[in-house]
Formats: structure tokens, sequence, C-alpha cells
């Protein structure tokens, strides 16, 4: 069955510390996406990354970067020299290409639990 | 903003009622997506609906249904309400029905049930 498992769940650190958000994930498919969102205070879901089943490389943007590592199943998530708005819920999700009858389709999230950071100034 | 509306943002209601969350998906996207977010499950897949026909189900108690209209637009009805429905819930938009499609968020509907 499919599972994304994010085993912190709350983290807090001193503003410009470094900090790795983990996430695990469960799936029997070869291909599949993989995402993170942000969830501030304020409460909408802000999508921040997504990366494919066959795509390895580690990404960077900003003061985010994304190693994914299919040898473990994990895709976690770095924040460098953090700051107090980056303080919100963050979760990773797996989603699925599910094949139906009929010639339908669907790619359902599955999200983790969340991880809440927090960031003190 | 991500161009996916919600309405309406915050509704208190009480137990046995019947409510309607409304969802306009940005401009294109034919694929609609409610989602639960609560403290005890989590967020949780719902319902999904391509170009007015449902896609699947996840986690959808049977006093919940939602449909798809010719315009897009797509309305979740939550009915016989209980304590425990109440939740956040979350309209989502994509512009196909593939595993890599981005889905984007609308700001929630934050249903409280007293």
């Amino acid at each position: 069955a499919q599972k994304v498992t994010q085993a912190q769940t709350e983290i807090s650190v001193v503003e410009k510390e470094d900090v790795t958000l983990d996430c695990v994930y469960e799936t029997r498919d070869t291909t599949y996406y993989l995402f993170w969102y942000k969830q501030p205070p304020s409460g909408e879901l802000v999508f921040l990354i997504r990366r494919n089943s066959f795509d390895e490389q580690n990404e960077i943007s900003g003061r985010y970067s994304w190693n994914f590592q299919k040898s473990t199943s994990s895709f976690n998530f770095t924040i460098t020299a953090s700051q107090v708005v980056d303080s919100a819920v963050y979760f990773c999700a797996l989603s699925e290409f599910t094949r139906l009858g009929l010639g339908g389709a669907t790619n359902k999230l599955i999200f983790g639990t969340g991880t809440l950071l927090a960031v003190q100034p | 903003d991500s161009g996916v509306t919600q309405t309406p943002k915050h509704l208190i209601t009480a137990t046995g009622q019947r409510v309607t969350l409304r969802c306009s998906p940005r401009s294109g996207d034919l694929s609609v997506y409610w989602y639960q977010q609560s403290l005890d499950q989590g967020l949780q897949f719902l319902i999904q609906y391509y170009n007015g026909e449902e896609r699947a189900k996840g986690n959808i108690l049977e006093r919940f249904s939602a449909q798809q209209f010719p315009d897009l637009h797509s309305e979740l009805n939550l009915s016989s309400l209980e304590l425990g429905d109440s939740a956040l819930y979350f309209c989502a938009s994509s512009v196909g029905r593939g595993a890599g499609d981005e889905q984007f968020f609308g700001p929630g509907t934050r249903l409280t049930v007293l």
C-alpha cells in the first residue's frame, strides 16, 4: 500500500540554523511523483516542489533543497539559514497514477502527517 | 493566490444539519479533488472528478457526496453532520489527471460542527 511517513512531528530551530525535514515513502509502482507542500499558519497549502521517480537529481531553489534517494525511498527537504517566515507545517506527498477501468485514471495525493517547523528569532 | 476559490471560508453549524461547500477550479483545469484535514486523520483524499465524471473515491463517508458541474465548479455536500466532521476541507484542481500534474489548492473551508 502507498504510504508516506514523516517521523518528525515538530522541529524547533533558531533563525539561521539549517534544518532537514525527513520523508520516507512506500509504493509498489515504478512510476510515481513526490511533492512537498507548505502550510503556513494562515492555513492554505502552498506547492513547493514536484519530483518524478525517474529523476534522482537533487534540486536547489534558493534556500531550499531536496534530496531524493530511491535506494532508501526518501525525499528529504532542507532549509538553509532558516527564517521566521519558514515557520509552518510541511507536508510530503506521494502521487500514483492509478489506471481505472473504462479508460479512467486518478492521481490522488497521499500525504504524510506533516512536520511542524518553528523557527525562533 | 492559487486561482482556486472556495466558499464559504468558514461555516459553523449544528449536528444533524446539511451543508454545501463550493469550489471553482483554476481556469482550464478539468480535475477537481476534495481533501479533508482533521486533527485525527490528517490530510485525506476524499474524491476526484475529471471533466464532470467521478474518477476516484477515497475515505469519503456515505453521508458525503460531491458533483462537478458542466462549468467545472464542484460542490461537496455533507449531511447528517457529526462533531467529528469538523475539519478543514480543501479543494484542489489540476489540468488533467496525470500523476505528475501539480494540484493547486484552494484556501479551504473550515467547518465547525457544534
